[in-house]
């Protein structure tokens, strides 16, 4: 089964708008963490934001948010004022299990975002 | 922020030859280190979980005497892709995670088995 899903293959947004990748997640255990990476053509991972499954706020970074909905299992990221520069793959992840030092990251397919002028 | 580093960021061999890629992390102790795999346009595939120290953990289907894995400190792990064919061409990942649970990733290396 599936464990991270993005529903969006690609995302076209005018520049300054604000706009919204969907993830959805399913797991059974209870402590989970969930993260979002971005990927430019260059192809490095870069991390922009994590929400843990007992965080009772969601977690904002800078121009980044997590509309984290833990009973529907969504994450989804939430970039606001868009820029020319924010347009790049963005990876869903979610981890299992925490305490325990770093665990295996499982990843979504995907949501290629581009800004338009 | 955390800051990882991957050499090379490119290679091009002959099949049947030896490939080793670095992974260092530059500014912390990664205490764990994950290797993984993209394909053009697909995501990312977890091949393998290596802990300072340790013999790397493989996920099903990927073979370790293909794709040796060695973490011998806390800023390297190394993987060695052996008698390398075309079907191995890939981009290639690192991630290195020290006391907290975010992964910090390498630029890749790309493979190019001829």
């Amino acid at each position: 089964a599936q464990k991270i899903t993005q529903t969006q293959p690609g995302m076209f947004v005018q520049e300054k708008e604000a706009v919204t990748l969907d993830c959805t997640y399913d797991t059974s255990d209870p402590s989970y963490g969930l993260f979002w990476y971005k990927q430019p053509s260059s192809g490095e991972m870069i991390f922009l934001i994590y929400q843990g499954s007992y965080d009772q706020q969601n977690a904002t970074e800078g121009r980044y948010s997590l509309n984290f909905q833990k009973a529907r299992k969504s994450a989804n990221l939430v970039i606001s004022a868009s820029q020319l520069g924010d347009s790049a793959m963005y990876f869903c992840a979610m981890r299992e299990g925490m305490g325990q030092g770093a665990q295996k990251l499982v990843f979504g397919q995907g949501t290629r975002l581009t800004i338009n002028p | 922020g955390a800051v990882v580093s991957q050499h090379p960021s490119w290679v091009i061999c002959k099949s049947g030859t030896s490939v080793k890629i670095e992974c260092r992390s530059l500014d912390f102790q990664a205490t764990t280190m994950f290797w993984y795999r993209q394909f053009p346009k697909q995501s990312l595939m977890l091949m393998a979980t290596s802990n300072e120290g340790s013999k790397a953990t493989y996920e099903q289907g990927v073979e370790k005497d293909k794709f040796l894995i060695n973490h011998a400190s806390l800023t390297l792990s190394t993987l060695t892709v052996t008698s390398a064919h075309p079907e191995d061409s890939s981009f290639y990942i690192c991630s290195g995670a020290g006391f907290t649970d975010t992964q910090y990733f390498g630029p890749g290396t790309r493979l190019t088995v001829l």
